[in-house]
C-alpha cells in the first residue's frame, strides 16, 4: 500500500532564501501532485508530475519527481511571505485515490 | 479545469442532529466522487468513493452508517453525518472523477 511521506513537517523561512521540500513515497504512483492550502481553505494544486525526471516550475516553485528514488521535491527560490501556507504531496493508489504526505506548514518570515 | 461546488462552507450543529453536505459538479459529469476528511493540524484522509447508481465505497475505519453518501446523479453527491458528535467535527473536502485536479471549496463542520 502507498504511504507517502514529507519532510519537513514545519519550515520557518527568511525572505528571500532558497529551501527545498521532501516528498518520499512508498510504492508505484501514476503520478505525483503537490498542492497549496491556506489556513481554512480547500486545496489548490500546484503541479502534476507524471513521469521519472519531470520538473514543472511556476514562479518561484520548482517541483521534480524521481522514480526511480520514489521521491518528488519542491524547491522554493528567493521566498516571500506570500508564499506562507502548508504544501502537500500525495500519489495516486490503486483506483485513483488520493494519499497524502503529512504536509509541510511553511512560514516565510521578512 | 472542473469546476466543483461545495455547500455549505461552514455549519454549526447540536450533537445528536444530522448535516448534510452537498457537491455538485458544474461543468461535467462526475461518476464518481471522492470524499475526504482533515482534522486541525492533520493531512487529508480519504474516507469514502461514491459512485454514481452504485454503493459507495468506505475506507477501512469509516462507519458507513454514520456517514451516509449518495450519489444519485452524474452532478451531485452528498455526505450525510447522523448523529454527529465532537468528534466528528472537522473539515470535509469532495473532489471529483478526475483525481487530484480539483476539489470542492470544503465544509467546516463544528459539533457542539
Amino acid at each position: 500500500e502507498l504511504k507517502v511521506e514529507q519532510n519537513p513537517l514545519f519550515l520557518s523561512m527568511q525572505e528571500g532564501k532558497n529551501y527545498t521540500i521532501y516528498c518520499n513515497y512508498s510504492t508505484t504512483s501514476d503520478r505525483l501532485y503537490w498542492y497549496r492550502q491556506d489556513p481554512g481553505k480547500s486545496l489548490e494544486s500546484l503541479f502534476v508530475l507524471l513521469s521519472n525526471g519531470a520538473v514543472k516550475q511556476e514562479g518561484r516553485l520548482m517541483a521534480s519527481l524521481d522514480t526511480k528514488a520514489r521521491l518528488s521535491t519542491l524547491h522554493i527560490t528567493a521566498a516571500v511571505h506570500d508564499l506562507s501556507a502548508t504544501y502537500f504531496c500525495a500519489g495516486n493508489n490503486q483506483g485513483g485515490k488520493l494519499i497524502f504526505g503529512q504536509g509541510t506548514e511553511l512560514s516565510v518570515k521578512p | 479545469g472542473a469546476v466543483v461546488s461545495q455547500h455549505p462552507s461552514r455549519v454549526i450543529c447540536k450533537s445528536g442532529t444530522s448535516v448534510k453536505i452537498e457537491c455538485r459538479s458544474l461543468d461535467f459529469q462526475a461518476t464518481t466522487m471522492f470524499w475526504y476528511r482533515q482534522f486541525p493540524k492533520q493531512s487529508l484522509m480519504l474516507m469514502a468513493t461514491s459512485n454514481e447508481g452504485s454503493k459507495a465505497t468506505y475506507e477501512q475505519g469509516v462507519e458507513k452508517d454514520k456517514f451516509l453518501i449518495n450519489h444519485a446523479s452524474l452532478t451531485l453527491s452528498t455526505l450525510t453525518v447522523t448523529s454527529a458528535h465532537p468528534e466528528d467535527s472537522s473539515f470535509y473536502i469532495c473532489s471529483p472523477t478526475l483525481p487530484g485536479d480539483t476539489f470542492g471549496s470544503g465544509t467546516r463542520l463544528t459539533v457542539v
